[in-house]
C-alpha cells in the first residue's frame, strides 16, 4: 500500500440500507478526513479525526457516523441511506502538525443511492 | 458565513499563461491551499501560501493578498494535460479547510 486507498471504488446502494466506506493511509498521519463532492459545490467535510481515538464533526455530518480504533483506518458509515447521499465520497489525510499540514487525498468512492 | 468564489470554468490555449482567481471569506485565515483535480480523479496538492506575496513552483506560482481575501493561480506554458479542475480552499480559525467549488480549466491546442 502507498498512500491513501479507499474501498469500494463504487457502489450502487438501495435507500435505507447501512454502507460502510473502507480508508487506510499508511502514511501515519495524524489526522484524516471525510468529505464528499457534489456537482457545483466545493468538498464539504463530513468528519475528521485529529488522532487516533477521537472523532469531530464536520460541516455535514447528519446520517453518517465514522471510528478510529487505530491510526491508519478510518470508515465512515451511512447507517440508513438516502438518496441525498448520492456523491462521490473522499478520504484524506494530514500529519496534524503546523505548518502547511497537506491534506492527501484516497482515490474516492462514487456512491448512487436508489 | 464562510464563502469562497471562484469562476466557475475558464478556457485557454496550449502554450499560454492563464490566471485563476480566488476571493474568500472565512472565519479566521491559516493559509490557502490549491489543489488540482482531473476528472474523475481525487483532488491533488499544488501550493500553499500563509503570507502575502507571490510563491513560484515550477511553471505554477500561486498569489496571496490577505488584505483584499484575495489570491491567484498562474498557470504558465499551459500544455494540455493542465486541463483539469483547480479548487482553491482556505484553512479557517478552527484549522478546517473551507473549498471552493473549483474552476474547471479547458485548454484548447
Amino acid at each position: 500500500i502507498a498512500g491513501i486507498t479507499q474501498a469500494p471504488t463504487s457502489q450502487i446502494l438501495a435507500a435505507g440500507r447501512r454502507m460502510t466506506l473502507r480508508c487506510t493511509q499508511d502514511m501515519r498521519h495524524n489526522a484524516m478526513y471525510w468529505y464528499r463532492q457534489d456537482l457545483g459545490l466545493g468538498l464539504r467535510l463530513i468528519h475528521y479525526s485529529n488522532t487516533a481515538g477521537t472523532t469531530g464533526k464536520g460541516e455535514v455530518p447528519d446520517g453518517y457516523s465514522v471510528s478510529r480504533a487505530n491510526t491508519d483506518d478510518f470508515p465512515l458509515t451511512l447507517a440508513s441511506a438516502v438518496p441525498s447521499q448520492t456523491s462521490v465520497y473522499f478520504c484524506a489525510s494530514s500529519d496534524g502538525g503546523t505548518g502547511a499540514d497537506t491534506q492527501y487525498f484516497g482515490p474516492g468512492t462514487r456512491l448512487t443511492v436508489l | 458565513g464562510q464563502n469562497i468564489d471562484q469562476p466557475t470554468e475558464m478556457t485557454a490555449t496550449e502554450g499560454a499563461i492563464v490566471q485563476i482567481n480566488c476571493t474568500y471569506q472565512t472565519s479566521g485565515f491559516n493559509g490557502l491551499f490549491w489543489y488540482q483535480q482531473h476528472a474523475g480523479e481525487a483532488p491533488t496538492f499544488l501550493s500553499y501560501n500563509v503570507l502575502d506575496g507571490l510563491e513560484e513552483k515550477g511553471r505554477f506560482s500561486s498569489f496571496l493578498s490577505r488584505s483584499k481575501g484575495y489570491s491567484y493561480l498562474l498557470l504558465k506554458e499551459l500544455q494540455m494535460k493542465d486541463s483539469a479542475s483547480y479548487l482553491c480552499a482556505v484553512r479557517d480559525s478552527n484549522y478546517q479547510l473551507i473549498w471552493g467549488a473549483g474552476t474547471k480549466l479547458i485548454i484548447k491546442p
